[in-house]
């Protein structure tokens, strides 16, 4: 199995960057997708084929990375953002990685 | 538009069998796949199976044993039913489109619903 590696947390201020890795165990190629998931919702697909915005998502959310090593970034932090962020990888099966939990310092 | 929405009892008794319903609207199961998904309380998220657009299914090696995926097109249900089940079962489970751009993601999600498995 492909095991993709998050940081659990992270904590940014409001307007600043929010930068988050994920690393997968071999190679994926592009294949790494995020998710966005607040408290007591479902997944929110954000960023789909390592740097494709989702539709309706906001510019402030990108990605990019390939291969082994991926990064999601959110540029500016709003209050509204503060959620839990998954990679999945497509390119074996399917994986999430643990989660990133973003808090607003 | 696109609609997801599972359906199922909220508590199972251990060693029971599970039986889920994901009713889908705004799109043909006989053209889309669909996924089971599920998160225990507090924890990530886990890839169950799909029930791919021609029938076919695949599951999670971790617990292909004890699962099986099934559909009515004519109704528009996905069926999950997983069997010998245990306390670590418990979790929410959704059901979620699985579509292949750039990659198979999940682009539409269910809202989830709760089980447990207690006595």
């Amino acid at each position: 199995d492909i095991v993709l590696t998050q940081s659990p947390a992270l904590a940014v201020s409001l307007g600043q960057r929010a930068t988050i890795s994920c690393r997968a165990s071999e190679s994926v190629r592009s294949s790494i997708h995020w998710y966005q998931q607040k408290s007591g919702q479902q997944p929110k697909l954000l960023i789909y084929g390592a740097y494709n915005l989702a539709s309706g998502v906001p510019a402030r959310f990108s990605g990019s990375g390939s291969g082994t090593e991926f990064t999601f970034t959110i540029d500016p932090v709003e209050a509204d953002d503060i959620a839990t962020y998954y990679c999945q990888q497509s390119r074996n099966e399917f994986t999430f990685g643990s989660g990133t939990k973003l808090e607003i310092k | 538009q696109v609609q997801l929405k599972e359906s199922g009892p909220g508590l199972v008794q251990p060693s029971q069998t599970l039986s889920l319903t994901c009713t889908v609207s705004g799109l043909s199961l006989t053209s889309n796949s669909v996924s089971w998904i599920r998160q225990p309380p507090g924890k990530g998220l886990e890839w169950m199976g799909v029930i791919w657009s021609n029938g076919g299914t695949d599951y999670n090696s971790a617990i292909k044993s004890r699962l099986s995926i099934s559909r009515d097109t004519s109704k528009s249900h996905v069926f999950l039913k997983m069997n010998s089940l245990q306390t670590e079962d418990t979790a929410m489970y959704f059901c979620a489109r699985l579509h292949n751009n750039y990659g198979y993601h999940f682009d539409y999600w269910g809202q989830g619903v709760m089980v447990t498995v207690s006595s």
